[in-house]
């Protein structure tokens, strides 16, 4: 199993520019969610997907957009890419009582 | 709101000394927490769970309602222990909050 599988692994974007982040699951979860690390700031959500059909925003929602394509599947996109965008970005998806299995992870460089 | 505080950004311990890291959550419901770690550069990884109260890599947890804390600790420290440490909790949406973390130095 490849659990949560994310790409690009590293990305660097100029002020902007617009970017999809890819992230899927081959778990058969029901929910995902995306998250960014910051540091000294911890690990914040940004949006999370309960089940298909179905997106919410999270604690840092603002200059993201997210797509719940299928069950397997949860994009996050940049429209508009900021320096305060720079991050990295973590994806993760979680069976109905479990902790949640994250993917690796994408460091994004935005300038 | 729920909110999780991991006081120490960093904690430095020599190998075979005891470690505990804190963590003390606020959350008006039942709470379900958990430990994560992430090793250099890479995915966080669930270490435990506080339903389970197992033991992972010598590591356990309490959680104790009346101090609303659940601080993890291990008696003998390891090097290959180095790490980031992250305490979460779950909400009732099913979301995990994040406490800061605290970063774990284990020196020889």
């Amino acid at each position: 199993n490849a659990g949560v599988t994310q790409t690009p692994k590293f990305q660097v974007l100029k002020t902007g520019q617009s970017m999809t982040l890819q992230c899927a699951q081959d778990m058969n979860h029901n929910s995902m969610y995306w998250y960014r690390q910051d540091p000294g700031m911890g690990l914040r959500l940004i949006y999370y997907s309960a089940s298909e059909g179905t997106t919410d925003k999270g604690e840092v929602p603002n200059g993201y957009n997210v797509s719940r394509l299928n069950k397997r599947e949860f994009s996050l996109r940049l429209e508009s890419a900021a320096p305060s965008q720079t991050s990295v970005y973590f994806c993760a998806s979680r069976p109905g009582t479990l902790g949640y299995t994250f993917g690796s992870g994408t460091r994004l460089t935005v300038v | 709101a729920q909110r999780v505080t991991q006081p120490e950004k960093l904690l430095s311990v020599f190998k075979g000394a005891p470690v505990e890291l804190k963590c003390n959550y606020s959350y008006s419901g039942s709470p379900e927490l958990f430990w994560y770690v992430q090793y250099s550069r890479q995915r966080l990884q669930l270490l435990l769970r506080h339903i389970s109260r197992e033991s992972i890599k010598g590591f356990t947890a309490d959680l104790n309602k009346g101090e609303t804390s659940f601080h993890l600790k291990k008696p003998f420290a390891q090097e290959e222990d180095s790490a980031m440490y992250y305490c979460a909790l779950l909400s009732g949406y099913s979301t995990l909050t994040f406490g800061k973390g605290t970063m774990l130095l284990v020196s020889p």
